[in-house]
């Protein structure tokens, strides 16, 4: 079973700059989340996608960040502009939900920002 | 008070000892909890899951819930080398399927 797929792995931009990052979950996961992790601190969530539909984005800083998952499958989320305190680690991550319980979360390779 | 509250760290312990981390969380009503590991530079991988009061067992690695007392724990016996890394603790509050994580416990296994 493949994992979870994130493109591109490492990323250097100026700031006031624009970024998109894709995510593709496990086959078949209907959640999928979007983390930020800087530095030194544990994944903060910044929007999940439960199909196509938004979740959860209140963490989401909105004038700058946006997501989508158009068709319940693959993401993208961009920032517009960058600043520099977005540079970080940002994880994709997929569950596939079930019964009563909440499921394991898989997490893809991340992808490392860096904003000059 | 933040949700899911860890110690930094980093906690040392030396080869073959039992390694004892600590997590609280906020939200009374949550049910799911979990234990990553991540290594430095890698993305976080599950070790362990709990939803009841009491042990849980695999292997070297025993969690622990007391869900009156909001805390859970992750014991890790006969400490590695190789288990050196930042456990980060992962609650679901109630009626959600998000999953909110602590700071981490960065854990340093002593040769």
């Amino acid at each position: 079973e493949a994992g979870v797929a994130q493109s591109p792995r490492y990323k250097i931009i100026e700031k006031r700059q624009s970024v998109a990052f894709w995510c593709n979950p496990i086959s078949g996961h209907a959640t999928l989340y979007w983390y930020q992790q800087i530095l030194g601190q544990g994944p903060k969530l910044l929007i999940q996608f439960q199909n196509n539909g938004v979740v959860d984005d209140s963490q989401l800083p909105k004038d700058r960040f946006s997501a989508e998952r158009l068709k319940g499958v693959d993401s993208t989320l961009k920032i517009q502009p960058a600043k520099l305190e977005d540079s970080a680690v940002y994880l994709c991550a997929s569950s596939k939900l079930g019964g009563g319980r909440s499921g394991e979360l898989f997490f893809g390779e991340g992808s490392r920002l860096t904003v000059l | 008070q933040k949700e899911v509250e860890q110690n930094s760290g980093p906690l040392s312990v030396p080869e073959g000892a039992i390694a004892s981390l600590n997590c609280t969380y906020s939200d009374r009503g949550s049910q799911s909890f979990f234990w990553y590991r991540q290594y430095s530079g890698k993305s976080p991988e599950l070790i362990m899951s709990i939803y009841s009061n009491g042990d849980k067992e695999d292997g070297r690695f025993t969690a622990q819930l007391n869900k009156a007392s909001q805390y859970v724990s992750l014991l890790i016996r006969d400490s590695q080398p190789s288990d050196s890394a930042t456990y980060l603790c992962a609650v679901n509050p109630s009626g959600t399927y998000k999953y909110i994580f602590g700071t981490g416990t960065r854990l340093k296994v002593l040769a």
